[in-house]
């Protein structure tokens, strides 16, 4: 099955540096990758996905950009802001290659936004 | 899109008891999922919640501990049976409205068990 795996674990920037986080998976398959952001207390909300048939896309300070050769896929954030802080998964599914398609999560990455 | 409401939002148990949780869409939905995180920890998925049928559950969790009913297509409830402390943790309901589409997420509920 499909294993996803998030680096770093845990990031500080300062408030306007950039941020980015990395996921790479295992099952070539996979077409969707969301990103969700989830703040304490509250459960995750997506902020940005991509499908494999996209290189890359971009939603304000945040793009997402996506490598199907080396099976890996990141998140940038620029000119971060202190309500950036919080934690962020990344997934993966697989629904057309006759699996059942759920989300497959990376372990997080905790962002720390210093002002 | 979809607003997710999960009660209790928390709860502390005696070791021993059950739980029902119940998740409430706003809308119709294709979808609805039940997730077990561990604080600080990722996601993992317990069970996909099917409208008329039996929940389809993952590798790790069967029926006998986590019942799941879904009698429409804008509820679901999970019950944690006979618990012990090592079933503490958040609980999240999430629908979607297809694969492959947002995943929703209700604020979860965080269960103590004593």
């Amino acid at each position: 099955g499909e294993n996803v795996e998030q680096h770093p674990s845990t990031l500080s920037v300062q408030e306007g540096d950039s941020a980015v986080i990395k996921c790479t998976y295992s099952d070539s398959a996979s077409n969707y990758f969301p990103w969700y952001k989830q703040e304490l207390g509250k459960g995750p909300q997506l902020i940005i996905d991509i499908r494999s048939n996209v290189g890359e896309k971009k939603d304000q300070r945040i793009a997402v950009t996506l490598n199907k050769t080396a099976k890996h896929f990141s998140l940038h954030i620029t000119e971060t802001q202190p309500e950036d802080s919080a934690v962020y998964f990344c997934a993966a599914s697989n629904y057309y290659g006759g699996s059942q398609g759920n989300l497959i999560f990376g372990k997080g990455t905790k962002l720390s936004v210093k002002p | 899109s979809a607003v997710i409401s999960q009660k209790p939002s928390r709860d502390i148990c005696q070791r021993g008891t059950s739980l029902t949780i119940q998740c409430q869409v706003d809308s119709q939905v294709t979808m609805m999922f039940w997730y077990r995180q561990q604080p600080g920890q990722s996601l993992t998925l317990i069970a996909t919640a099917n409208q008329g049928s039996e929940a389809t559950y993952e590798s790790g969790f069967v029926i006998d501990k986590f019942p799941i009913s879904r009698p429409n297509l804008t509820f679901s409830t999970l019950t944690v049976s006979n618990m012990s402390p090592e079933d503490s943790s958040i609980y999240l309901c999430s629908a979607q409205q297809g694969m492959n589409t947002e995943a929703f997420f209700g604020q979860g509920t965080r269960l103590t068990v004593v």
